[in-house]
């Protein structure tokens, strides 16, 4: 399958401690983009990163990516409860960058 | 700026019936992606539309299943004769500038959560 792994599929933490997600994928990319989603709504965009880039922060959140491994990362730094939610790397392809290929995603539950 | 919009947010139809599933990009964007979302599942790409032009339906089924993107009002996705397995969550994205722009941060709509009894 070219859609790739992400792991852990299911990540429960305490509110405070950090919080990494991993995402691999098998096809050359042009970008990979980060999304959450909170049970039953809508994607909400959290980072794009390129694929001739290493790393991104945006706020408490720092993606990492590595084309050699084709591997990426989501670092989520002093976790809150609010950040309960599933979070999905999507992955443009070189291509076809329109046609992202999602994960099935991370579950993250942080206990406060 | 209003974000995309998608309606009906929840629709209940018999099987055999039609469903049509409504996007209203956000303001100033002019592509629209359509994905379907299958329980604890990732998105999976269906189509990717420009005004009145389709330009990548790979992902959408041959049968049943049809998208347009007038001129002028919002992009549909339409289902002829659902049957069970259609039941899924809809989703669509936009982004400013689709191919031209190279690497484009889609975003999405809330979703429109489909149940065929």
């Amino acid at each position: 399958s070219q859609q790739g792994e992400e792991d852990p599929q299911a990540l429960s933490i305490q509110e405070g401690e950090n919080a990494t997600m991993n995402c691999s994928y098998k096809t050359s990319i042009n970008n990979l983009q980060w999304y959450r989603q909170n049970s039953g709504r809508g994607l909400v965009h959290l980072i794009l990163i390129r694929s001739n880039e290493r790393e991104k922060h945006s706020g408490r959140l720092r993606v990492t990516l590595d084309t050699s491994k084709k591997s990426s990362s989501l670092l989520i730094t002093a976790s809150r409860a609010a950040d309960t939610a599933s979070y999905f790397c999507a992955r443009g392809r070189m291509d076809s960058s329109y046609k992202l290929i999602f994960g099935s995603g991370t579950r993250l539950l942080v206990r406060p | 700026n209003a974000g995309v919009m998608q309606n009906p947010r929840h629709l209940v139809r018999r099987r055999g019936q039609e469903a049509r599933l409504r996007c209203s990009p956000m303001k100033g964007h002019s592509h629209v992606y359509w994905y379907r979302q299958l329980p604890e599942e990732g998105l999976k790409f269906m189509v990717y539309l420009q005004k009145e032009n389709i330009i990548d339906e790979s992902g959408m089924p041959k049968e049943r299943f049809s998208a347009e993107f007038p001129k002028e009002g919002p992009s549909i996705l339409r289902i002829q004769q659902v049957v069970r397995g259609d039941s899924a969550a809809y989703f669509c994205a936009s982004s400013p500038q689709g191919l031209a722009g190279g690497t484009d941060t889609q975003y999405f709509g809330p979703g429109t959560r489909l149940t065929v009894l």
